[in-house]
């Protein structure tokens, strides 16, 4: 099991509020991720750090925003969350020299969030 | 395009029986593959991973196969049991950057009944 966590699991908020979905790793690893994954679909990269102070926006665009002030936390901002964002999101993270696509991610048990 | 094909988009199959899922892509440059397996309301984890000289690799009862040549995978469950029922997700990674770009499949529902 990895040492990954995401907060809350669950989450259901109304339209125009503002959320922060928190992901936290105790395996020092340098690089994380974010993505979203919507029901039978694939993971799509939102957002990634190869480190601290270090941020980069993925495949997929979002509305969301990133910041990375410390190795061990990734944590993702909607500031005014629609019903379009309703979706699971997941956190993940990877470490070692070999390079991102090298690394096997750890993934976090996610983030279901509803809006309303 | 680079693309990651699975199929059977879902499966159900009896405790005990066998089954293989497949995987078609077309990253290029390859790197690796993996299959990871998700349970519901769960992050994925993953299995197997294999590089372009490696065509067999073993976890247990799940036997990943690779011919990077026609560029296709399979992941075979050998004696089903109840806890392998979710969602099993082939990724394919590229050596084009330096993040190692990750290919993600739609993955196999995997059901298995008592």
């Amino acid at each position: 099991e990895a040492d990954i966590y995401q907060t809350p699991r669950y989450l259901v908020i109304g339209t125009g509020k503002k959320i922060t979905l928190e992901c936290s790793q105790t395996m020092g690893h340098d690089k994380m991720y974010w993505y979203q994954q919507d029901p039978g679909m694939e993971l799509h990269l939102i957002h990634y750090s190869y480190g601290v102070n270090s941020t980069e926006k993925g495949d997929l665009s979002s509305e969301s925003t990133v910041s990375r002030i410390r190795t061990e936390h990734f944590p993702l901002t909607l500031e005014s969350a629609r019903p379009s964002h309703t979706s699971q999101y997941l956190c993940a993270s990877s470490g070692g020299l070999a390079g991102g696509g090298q690394e096997t991610q750890y993934f976090g048990p996610g983030t279901r969030l509803l809006v309303l | 395009k680079n693309q990651v094909e699975q199929s059977p988009q879902s499966l159900i199959i009896l405790e005990g029986k066998n089954c293989t899922l497949q995987c078609n892509y077309t990253v290029s440059p390859f790197s690796n593959l993996r299959w990871y397996k998700q349970d519901t309301g769960r992050g994925p984890v993953s299995l197997t991973i294999m590089t372009f000289s490696e065509n067999t690799k073993s976890n247990g009862r799940y036997t990943a196969t690779l011919d990077a040549d026609t560029k296709q995978s399979s992941l075979h469950i050998t004696a089903s049991q109840l806890s392998d029922s979710a969602s099993y997700i082939c990724v394919v990674s590229d050596r084009g950057s330096t993040l190692g770009r990750l290919y993600f499949g739609r993955g196999t529902q995997l059901t298995v009944w008592p």
